[in-house]
């Protein structure tokens, strides 16, 4: 099966311009996660979708951040103003269920530098 | 809530010793454990998990982990290393019941000397 597809690999941008990542999950996964990597850091998540339901955006900061989820299929996540401590890797992540008991599959990731 | 805490940002073996990369897990809740192993400029793969079934839980590339409530540990060894171990490691938890979120830890850089 083809794996979890992200585009574009890197980004770099300049402090307080805009950015957008898209994510397109495996066939069939009903649920997406964005995850935030820093450099040294282990993932954190920002975003869990079920369907096109957000199930947890606790740790979005939703005054720069924003992601849909069009019918349920592709995602986007998008940084408006980005700030220096932005730059990071950027991963999507689906499951078949919610619970993480399958094990989730991740995309390659857009590496997000912010100068 | 869950947390992992993984010891050791770094661990170096050399090829064909024992690797022991160590993980301790806390959850209010019983609780799934996962290892992932990430290549660099790749996403994560996931090496092996546990939900609940045995405790001794073997994963892909011969590594095995095992589940200790006791000790609330979850280290993650292979007898003899390789050269293509050498990649960042990582230690996931979640709740076991309702739509659940993987909490990572920090990560466990492997270097693997000839």
């Amino acid at each position: 099966e083809a794996g979890v597809a992200q585009s574009p690999r890197y980004k770099i941008i300049e402090k307080r311009q805009s950015v957008a990542f898209w994510c397109n999950p495996i066939s069939g996964h009903a649920t997406l996660y964005w995850y935030q990597q820093i450099l040294g850091q282990g993932p954190k998540l920002l975003i869990q979708f079920q369907n096109n339901g957000v199930v947890d955006d606790s740790q979005l900061p939703k005054d720069r951040f924003s992601a849909e989820r069009l019918k349920g299929v592709d995602s986007t996540l998008k940084i408006q103003p980005a700030k220096l401590e932005d730059s990071a890797v950027y991963l999507c992540a689906s499951s078949l269920e919610g619970s993480p008991r399958g094990g989730y599959t991740f995309g390659s990731g857009t590496r997000l530098t912010v100068v | 809530a869950q947390s992992v805490t993984q010891l050791g940002s770094h661990v170096s073996v050399s090829e064909g010793a024992l690797v022991l990369l160590r993980c301790n897990y806390s959850s209010s809740v019983p609780p799934y454990l996962f290892w992932y192993v990430q290549y660099p400029n790749q996403g994560l793969q996931l090496l092996l998990k546990y939900t609940s079934a045995a405790t001794l839980v073997k994963g892909i590339n011969g590594f095995e982990a095992e589940f200790k409530k006791s000790e609330t540990s979850f280290h993650l060894t292979k007898p003899s290393a390789h050269m293509s171990d050498a990649a960042e490691y990582f230690c996931a938890v979640s709740g076991s019941t309702g739509f659940q979120k993987l909490v990572f830890g920090t990560g466990t850089r492997l270097l693997v000397s000839p």
